[in-house]
């Protein structure tokens, strides 16, 4: 079956511009994660999703920032009045959602280059 | 504070030779841990995960990794790897469902 998907696959912008990453987490999938990966570092945590609900959102970074996922399957990162800072690969997982407490695998898309100029 | 800290950031090894690649976790973090790979210009991928019984967990490719409590430690390894090992390996676990990820390891696999 479909893995995880992402889109883009890169976006440049300039900074102070609005953009969107898209998740499309494999069907039946009701955890969905979201990560920032900075160069030479590992993947850090922005939000958890079970269903429709951001369950976890402790990571996301600021108030620029913002994850929604309104049918419990697709997810959209959005990020106002972008930085250069914020210039990284955005990861997205999807687990199945059956064990609790972080015991399930997480099923990584390729991840969204975001270049902020 | 990291909650998963990986001792080192490059480890070369020529091929066939045993490997360890060193992880700790903190005590916040829960007793599920994990290893994902990331091969080159691929997505990460489980190798191998320990929830709870036997403290010595076998994964894909061969790979094995230790939970130890004592030492608050779940060490990789491999007793003889290949060249298509060559990539970054990275330590995760959860505190409750939000997962933290040690800064990676890059091994190389050198013929």
């Amino acid at each position: 079956g479909a893995g995880v998907s992402q889109t883009p696959s890169n976006k440049v912008t300039e900074k102070g511009k609005y953009v969107e990453l898209r998740c499309d987490p494999i069907s039946g999938h009701t955890a969905l994660y979201w990560y920032r990966q900075s160069l030479g570092q590992g993947p850090e945590f922005l939000i958890y999703f079970q269903g429709t609900g951001a369950a976890d959102d402790s990571g996301l970074p600021n108030d620029r920032f913002f994850a929604v996922r309104p049918e419990g399957s697709v997810s959209t990162l959005k990020i106002q009045r972008t930085e250069r800072g914020d210039s990284a690969v955005y990861l997205c997982a999807s687990s199945p959602g059956l064990a609790g407490g972080g015991g399930d695998e997480q099923f990584f898309g390729p991840g969204t280059r975001l270049t902020v100029l | 504070a990291q909650s998963v800290t990986q001792l080192d950031s490059q480890v070369p090894v020529f091929e066939e030779a045993p490997v360890e690649l060193r992880c700790n976790y903190s005590s916040s973090v829960s007793v599920y841990l994990f290893w994902y790979v990331q091969y080159p210009n691929q997505g990460l991928q489980l190798l191998l995960k320990y929830l709870s019984g036997s403290t010595l967990v076998k994964g894909i490719n061969g790979f094995e990794a230790e939970f130890n409590k004592s030492q608050t430690s779940f060490h990789l390894r491999k007793p003889s790897v290949h060249i298509s090992d060559t990539a970054e390996y990275f330590c995760a676990g959860p505190h409750f469902n939000k997962f933290y990820f040690g800064s990676g390891t890059k091994l190389n696999v050198k013929p």
